[in-house]
């Protein structure tokens, strides 16, 4: 079964500076997605980015980017001029591209980010 | 904007009394999941449905059911609730296919079994 791991229960970050978060996986298969979710205090889970295993270029969404290292089986988040509204908790997830049916996402435990002003 | 809405935000219960969480998603998706997210633990599957009438367990099934008698919506069971159900409850939607990505979220129910 595959597994994901976000070592950093806490990170922190002062305004306007870059943070990353780390997420690991362990899968043996090779088609896959990744992706990172935020969820806000009390407001709903929504993405931020994905990541297809087989493009070997990192996904970038404005100040969101990924590090994706296939061999090591990393994924890591970098947020870029961090701003007040980057406070959340983040998870890292991984689904199967390989499986018939609905495809689960299998969720890290979460990494919660504060914005220091 | 697709849309995944929960019947309730807060919920308290007692001990022994059956527990149903609703869940509607307005953007006819074939799969619709339940977890539940507790901390240091992320989000678990409880279960999920890939069309009507169909339902397969997740990783923690013991003591949940769920009942998806129509397209839009699935429900999360709980026969008889205990304390250790205190949680907060997510539902979410996607559609079907391999490259349909995105899983949307619902804005979860936090349950209190006292």
């Amino acid at each position: 079964a595959q597994t994901v791991t976000q070592s950093q229960p806490e990170m922190s970050v002062q305004e306007a500076e870059t943070v990353t978060l780390s997420c690991t996986y362990d899968t043996s298969e090779s088609d896959y997605y990744l992706f990172w979710y935020k969820q806000p205090p009390s407001r709903q889970m929504i993405l931020v980015i994905r990541q297809e295993a087989y493009k070997q270029q990192n996904a970038t969404e404005n100040r969101f980017s990924v590090n994706f290292q296939k061999a090591a089986k990393s994924f890591s988040l970098k947020i870029s001029d961090s701003q007040l509204g980057d406070a959340a908790m983040y998870f890292c997830a991984y689904r199967s591209a390989e499986v018939q049916g609905a495809q689960k996402l299998v969720f890290g435990q979460g990494t919660r980010l504060t914005i220091n002003p | 904007d697709v849309k995944v809405t929960q019947s309730s935000r807060y919920l308290v219960k007692r001990t022994g009394e059956k527990v149903f969480l609703e869940c509607v998603q307005d953007m006819d998706h074939e799969n619709m999941f339940w977890y539940r997210q507790d901390p240091g633990l992320g989000l678990r599957l409880i279960y999920f449905s890939y069309d009507v009438k169909m339902k397969e367990k997740g990783d923690i099934p013991e003591g949940y059911s769920v009942s998806r008698e129509k397209k839009e919506r699935f429900s999360l069971i709980l026969e008889s609730a205990s304390t250790n159900q205190t949680s907060m409850y997510l539902c979410a939607s996607r559609g079907a296919g391999r490259r349909s990505n995105e899983q949307f979220f619902g804005p979860g129910t936090r349950l209190t079994v006292l």
